[in-house]
């Protein structure tokens, strides 16, 4: 257990719908970042938050968003999803200046159909 | 744009080989960090190389930084069958709010 919790582990929905991703990050992490993995594209950075606020943005997508709440934990949310959005999706948290490296959450698998 | 080359992108050798596995990129990063991957799981950080020229050593395995911290390699010595996984580089730019960037990644499998 790497401290990082993403839940669902598995998720299936069709094209069109919408669908949010959840992230409690490790104890004493005040930043959160979110990343799609697919084969042909890697890890792709999403976004950043950083004690409740947007510190960096990636390749995000406009259908996608995200937010941190008061307690620290994340969402992200899909809509209108396309078959091209299935992936998986990681969550990962570090301290301020992440020279300790991230801790990653062990991901949520979206398949779109 | 910042990118992260990593080569090979895959490397199948038999139990007690060594091997080397190189990232290259144009940019210059505050530190280089390396993390493995298995099937199903998060990546889980191996090693952080700060400054230029930097050796780190972890059991079997030695990471370097390159002198103009553009570049990193990660060599490992008698490869294991529990070595087997994804390995990637990543690259941390404080400018960009401690995002990472991570290359595309070297999967490696040790046949025993």
């Amino acid at each position: 257990d790497s401290g990082v919790t993403q839940t669902p582990k598995h998720l299936i929905t069709a094209t069109g719908q919408r669908v949010t991703l959840r992230c409690s990050p490790r104890s004493g992490d005040l930043s959160v970042y979110w990343y799609q993995q697919s084969l042909d594209q890697g890890l792709q950075f999403l976004i950043q938050y950083y004690n409740g606020e947007e510190r960096a943005k990636g390749n995000i997508l406009e259908r996608f968003s995200a937010q941190q709440f008061p307690d620290l934990h994340s969402e992200l949310n899909l809509s209108s999803l396309e078959l091209g959005d299935s992936a998986l999706y990681f969550c990962a948290s570090s301290v301020d200046r992440a020279l300790g490296g991230y801790t990653f959450g062990s991901g949520t698998r979206l398949t779109v159909v | 744009t910042q990118l992260l080359e990593q080569s090979p992108q895959f490397l199948s050798i038999q139990e007690g080989e060594n091997l080397t596995v190189y990232c290259n990129s144009s940019s210059v990063f505050s530190s280089l960090q390396w993390y493995r991957q298995e099937p199903g799981e998060g990546p889980v950080l191996l090693v952080t190389v700060v400054t230029g020229g930097e050796v780190k050593k972890l059991k079997r395995l030695t990471f370097q930084f390159g002198d103009a911290r553009k570049d990193s390699s990660l060599h490992i010595t008698a490869a294991q069958p529990g070595d087997t996984g994804l390995y990637l580089c990543a690259g941390l730019d404080y400018m960009f709010g401690n995002k990472l960037v991570f290359g595309a990644g070297t999967i490696l499998r040790v046949k025993s």
